[in-house]
């Protein structure tokens, strides 16, 4: 059974530009969320969307914002970005109660 | 508020010794306390997920404790290992939105 991919990997973008990361959840999960850890932060909670609704929404300007697809699928977009935004991005597939995460985004804004 | 309090922030052990860290949250609405296993460059690992008060759970040299009432979870590490450095992260969830802790980063030494 594949786990939860994301991509891409590593990003760098310029500040004032946007960036879309996608995550494609494990098969037959419906509900993803999305995090953001900043070094010395924990995992900070973004949105979570399920059966392409967002559900659940941290606490984050309104640049954040996210989708999910009918395959479960979800994007998360951040527009205008600032140098602050430059963080490793996780997504994370769940069921009943337990979450599996992917590897994550490396972005990093210049 | 559900703050996810993890103690030590990080560690230092020898191979061989045991250690413990300390994941306290509110004990107000409990559902369910996660443990998961954050090794750099991979998706975190989960370990455990436990819901009731007492619960004692345990995989290999890793067991967890969980008192509900008071609000806290203890994770040990009998006889470290070089390959158990790692960061520790706890989690509380409401249906599908986790709460992290910030972490506690172990590190083996040899």
């Amino acid at each position: 059974k594949a786990g939860v991919t994301q991509t891409p990997r590593y990003l760098i973008k310029t500040r004032g530009q946007q960036v879309t990361l996608s995550c494609s959840p494990i098969s037959g999960h419906r509900s993803v969320s999305w995090y953001q850890q900043t070094p010395g932060q924990g995992l900070q909670f973004l949105f979570e969307y399920f059966s392409e609704t967002q559900r659940n929404k941290g606490n984050f300007p309104g640049r954040f914002s996210g989708r999910q697809f009918s395959n479960s699928r979800s994007e998360m977009n951040v527009s205008t970005l600032e140098l602050g935004d430059s963080a490793l991005y996780l997504c994370a597939s769940s069921v009943d109660t337990e979450a599996f995460f992917g590897q994550g985004t490396r972005l990093t804004v210049v | 508020i559900l703050n996810v309090e993890q103690s030590p922030q990080s560690l230092h052990v020898q191979e061989g010794d045991s250690t413990n860290f300390t994941c306290s949250f509110p004990s107000s609405n409990f559902y369910a306390l996660h443990w998961y296993r954050w090794e750099t460059a991979k998706s975190p690992e989960a370990l455990f997920v436990m819901t009731l008060n007492g619960d004692e759970k345990k995989k290999g040299r890793i067991s967890a404790t969980l008192n509900t009432k008071e609000g806290y979870s203890y994770l040990y590490i009998k006889g470290s290992q070089p390959e158990d450095s790692a960061t520790y992260l706890c989690a509380r969830n409401t249906g599908n939105q986790f709460y992290f802790g910030t972490g506690t980063s172990l590190t083996v030494i040899p």
